[in-house]
């Protein structure tokens, strides 16, 4: 079975814009959780997905968001970057969530100049 | 609040001998945890992991313990190789869709 699969591997964008990082899940897993990685906050929760409803949410702010599609696809978009943004994203699937083993994709870079 | 705190933070050992790493959890509800290895530019890789009903669980060269009444589990690593260099991170599952918490990362040198 393939793994989990992001893009794009890396970015660069400007405070203020916006960015849209995809997540393909292992195929058969219905869930998709979101992380931030950072050096200095390591690894944190952002929100996690299942049949296309948010079921559990971190503590981010609004401008932080997500979506998941029929054939369980996600994204997450991030509005309004500021430096602070700048982190690696990874997703990470399991077939029905809730403390189902999670396999976690390579991440997107994402640099706010 | 939902914590794990992992020690040591940076590991140094030589090829050949073992390695442990503990994580304490604040949870009580948390039932499931794993370990992951992640290597410099890839994803985190699951490596073992523990549920709350069983105390010990091993596979070839790596094992983890669980003690629920103290809240803390541990990795041990035996006969280390230098490809088991890496950032080792602990997780728990507060059982909440799909949330893992994690702790802070142990950066394991094994030297040649």
């Amino acid at each position: 079975k393939a793994g989990v699969t992001q893009t794009p591997r890396y970015l660069i964008k400007t405070r203020g814009q916006q960015v849209t990082l995809s997540c393909s899940p292992i195929s058969g897993h219905r869930s998709v959780s979101w992380y931030q990685q950072t050096p200095g906050q390591g690894l944190q929760f952002l929100f996690e997905y299942f049949s296309e409803t948010q079921r559990n949410k971190g503590n981010f702010p609004g401008r932080f968001s997500g979506r998941q599609f029929s054939n369980s696809r996600s994204e997450m978009n991030v509005s309004t970057l500021e430096l602070g943004d700048s982190a690696l994203y990874l997703c990470a699937s399991s077939p029905l969530g809730g403390s189902d083993t999670q396999y976690f994709g390579p991440g997107t870079r994402l640099t706010v100049l | 609040g939902e914590n794990v705190e992992q020690h040591p933070s940076t590991l140094s050992v030589q090829e050949g001998d073992s390695a442990v790493i503990k994580c304490t959890y604040s949870d009580s509800a948390s039932n499931y945890f794993p370990w992951y290895k992640q290597e410099l530019g890839k994803g985190p890789q699951l490596i073992i992991d523990i549920r709350s009903n069983v105390g010990e669980k091993k596979d070839q060269r790596i094992a983890v313990t669980l003690n629920k009444t103290a809240k803390h589990f541990s990795l041990h690593i035996t006969e280390t190789q230098p490809e088991d260099s890496a950032v080792y991170f602990c997780a728990a599952s507060p059982n909440q869709g799909g949330k893992l918490i994690f702790g802070q990362g142990t950066e394991l040198s094994v030297k040649p």
